[in-house]
């Protein structure tokens, strides 16, 4: 079955740049979206359709897609920046998907 | 600012039916589609479905047969119905507004809180 495949993973101190990748086959054809969920609350929207930022969303939040693989980064990664981090697609078949989550820890 | 809110039993029995309802305010239900999403205990996100304003639904796969989801327009919210629990079932289950088009597909932008459904006996 079609997955979205994301590091379980990733640290990053203060001020520096975090990348989260995103990857899958039917990306080429399919827009990603990315969500923030901190502990114990619901996920928000930070970007859309690749690359786009909604309102009230912090600059540093960046998004990019190229063949398989989607990128979210955060420039400048705050302390508040700490969470997980989803992916979210759609296969081929219309159905919608999940990646399995990274969570960024910021020291 | 649309709002959503989610509502229903909290405990549920092996074998018997999940029922939950997503209440929606500032936002019309007949404009937009409806999804439910839930969430293990230390897990990730898992998409279950959702619901048009007219009615047309698109299920997980895996789901498809437990699943039935929804609508009343007249009172501006929609539910979920899973039939036949388990324990894999327990889980934080989210309600939200689906954007959808034909060009870019859909995704979820705005969610309610979440409400826990454990299933015990």
């Amino acid at each position: 079955s079609y997955e979205l495949t994301q590091p379980p993973s990733v640290s990053v101190s203060p001020g520096q740049t975090d990348r989260i990748t995103c990857s899958g086959d039917a990306l080429p054809k399919k827009y990603v979206y990315w969500y923030q969920q901190k502990s114990g609350q619901a996920p928000v929207l930070v970007i859309y359709e690749d690359s786009k930022r909604p309102s009230g969303i912090p600059e540093r939040f960046s998004g990019s897609s190229s063949g398989t693989m989607a990128t979210l980064t955060i420039s400048g990664a705050q302390v508040e920046d700490e969470a997980d981090y989803y992916c979210f697609s759609t296969d081929n078949s219309g159905k919608g998907l999940f990646g399995g989550g990274t969570k960024l820890t910021v020291l | 600012q649309v709002q959503l809110q989610e509502s229903g039993p909290g405990l549920v029995k092996p074998s018997e039916t999940l029922s939950l309802t997503c209440t929606v305010s500032g936002a019309s239900i007949n404009s937009d589609y409806w999804s439910w999403i839930r969430q293990s205990p230390g897990g990730g996100l898992k998409w279950i479905g959702y619901i048009s304003h007219s009615g047309h639904t698109n299920y997980l796969p895996s789901l498809r047969s437990r699943v039935t989801m929804s609508i009343d327009t007249s009172k501006t919210h929609f539910s979920l119905n899973l039939t036949s629990v388990t324990a894999a079932d327990t889980a934080v289950y989210f309600c939200a507004r689906v954007r959808y088009s034909d060009s870019s597909g859909y995704y979820p932008d705005s969610w309610g809180q979440g409400t826990l459904v454990s299933v015990s006996s």
